[in-house]
């Protein structure tokens, strides 16, 4: 079964431009969840996503916006890009509710990142 | 508030030996628990979790960690630790009685074991 994946793996942008990253769930998840990484600030959430609704949201201003599709697919909007919106962004998506064994559907599986460069 | 802490941001181990890695948290309910590894310019990697029975939980790669009510602590252990092993290890908590599906991780801390 295919892991998460997500696109671009790297971007280049300048500030005040916006931004689209996308993740692909683990086929049979149903929820995806998003968090920023940066050196300063660890790991921070973003929000949830789980049947097309948000479900849960960071502490983040409102530039930050997400969405779900049918499909699960997921994608984070970033606009206005400021220069401490260079992190590396993570997906992460769980079955909930979805295919897998009841032990996983709590467990977080993780894509390998977007590393977003403002300049 | 629910929160994760580990205190160390740093751990160094010598090859062999055995590791220790901390993790205490702070939940309203009962916790979900977990442990990822990260490696350089990669995602997070799922390691082990515990959600309910057995204090002691066996991971991936020889990990290993136990539950601690009383201590509210998860710490994460491995018999004998190898080069390979260095990477940045993050735990995080669910509480899934207070109705909110937020995963909160801790800041991570970096294992360097030497060979």
């Amino acid at each position: 079964k295919a892991g998460v994946t997500q696109t671009p793996r790297y971007l280049i942008k300048t500030r005040g431009q916006q931004v689209t990253l996308s993740c692909s769930p683990i086929s049979g998840h149903r929820s995806v969840s998003w968090y920023q990484q940066t050196p300063g600030q660890g790991l921070q959430f973003l929000f949830e996503y789980f049947s097309e609704t948000q479900r849960n949201k960071g502490n983040f201003p409102g530039r930050f916006s997400g969405r779900q599709f049918s499909n699960s697919r997921s994608e984070m909007n970033v606009s206005t890009l400021e220069l401490g919106d260079s992190a590396l962004y993570l997906c992460a998506s769980t079955p909930l509710g979805g295919q897998g064994a009841a032990g996983d559907q709590e467990t977080q599986y993780f894509g390998p990142g977007t590393r977003l460069l403002v300049l | 508030a629910q929160s994760v802490a580990q205190p160390e941001d740093q751990v160094n181990v010598a090859e062999g030996n055995p590791l220790t890695v901390k993790c205490t948290y702070s939940v309203s309910g009962n916790p979900y628990l977990f442990w990822y590894v990260q490696y350089p310019n990669r995602g997070l990697q799922f390691l082990l979790k515990y959600i309910t029975g057995d204090n002691l939980v066996k991971g991936s790669y020889g990990f290993e960690a136990e539950f601690n009510k009383s201590q509210t602590s998860f710490h994460l252990k491995k018999p004998s630790a190898l080069v390979s092993d260095s990477a940045l290890y993050f735990c995080a908590v669910r509480d899934i009685s207070a109705g909110t599906y937020k995963y909160i991780f801790g800041t991570g801390t970096r294992l360097k074991v030497l060979a």
